[in-house]
């Protein structure tokens, strides 16, 4: 089956330590993207990337890095120097057209205590 | 600045048409997104406008006017597996998309 996903669902980690999410897709999509989701807020964009080896910036991309080493993998490290990592992690994949419509995988909680 | 406003919560009863709008005012504009989301998932597509007017998809249909900056999402005949969130996404001239903070919808027998 053709999808998206992510790993682990819940991750608990201690303050100070960096951590990663993983995030795969096999739909063949050009186009990855990490958002953050937060209670009350609409999804903000970390990092995106459109071909492999290159990456952009999202609106919060702070405390964050990411790569993209092959084209089916992004995977996600939070650092320690995001003042606050606790949220609901999603990655999305697409296409390169226009307003092509993105997939998302299930999310990751990350829980910093 | 770039801003979408859809309302925080709506309660409707099963069976019934629930209207869930969304405002939208972004720097450019390449078509709104909806996708719903339940609790603790990943969201799903609903639909894409990017021309004024009615799509009609099954249960659900999306509605969209340029010129007033808004658009609604139409659920009919509700059933209780509808309780959601719901996803206001508008497409900017960069076609990033910009997200609303989603609308609870609680639906009750």
């Amino acid at each position: 089956d053709g999808g998206i996903t992510q790993s682990p669902k819940y991750l608990f980690r201690k303050e100070g330590q960096n951590v990663t999410l993983s995030c795969e897709q096999n739909l063949n999509h050009d186009a990855m993207y990490w958002y953050r989701q937060d209670p009350g807020q609409g999804l903000r964009l970390i990092y995106y990337s459109q071909i492999v080896n290159d990456f952009q910036k999202g609106d919060i991309a702070e405390g964050y890095s990411v790569s993209r080493e092959k084209k089916e993998s992004f995977p996600l490290t939070v650092t320690s120097a995001q003042k606050n990592p606790t949220a609901f992690y999603l990655c999305a994949s697409g296409g390169l057209g226009g307003a092509d419509t993105q997939y998302f995988g299930p999310g990751t909680r990350l829980t910093v205590l | 600045g770039q801003n979408i406003d859809q309302p925080t919560e709506m309660t409707a009863t099963e069976g019934a048409i629930v209207q869930i709008n969304c405002t939208y005012q972004t720097s450019g504009f390449n078509g709104l997104f909806w996708y719903q989301q339940h609790a603790g998932e990943a969201p799903t597509f609903l639909s894409y406008n990017v021309l004024d007017g009615l799509e009609e998809k099954g249960r659900f249909s999306s509605f969209l006017s340029r010129s007033k900056g808004y658009s609604y999402l139409l659920l009919k005949e509700l059933q209780m597996k509808d309780s959601a969130s719901y996803l206001c996404a508008s497409v900017d001239s960069n076609y990033q998309l910009i997200w609303g903070a989603g609308t609870k919808l609680i639906i009750k027998p």
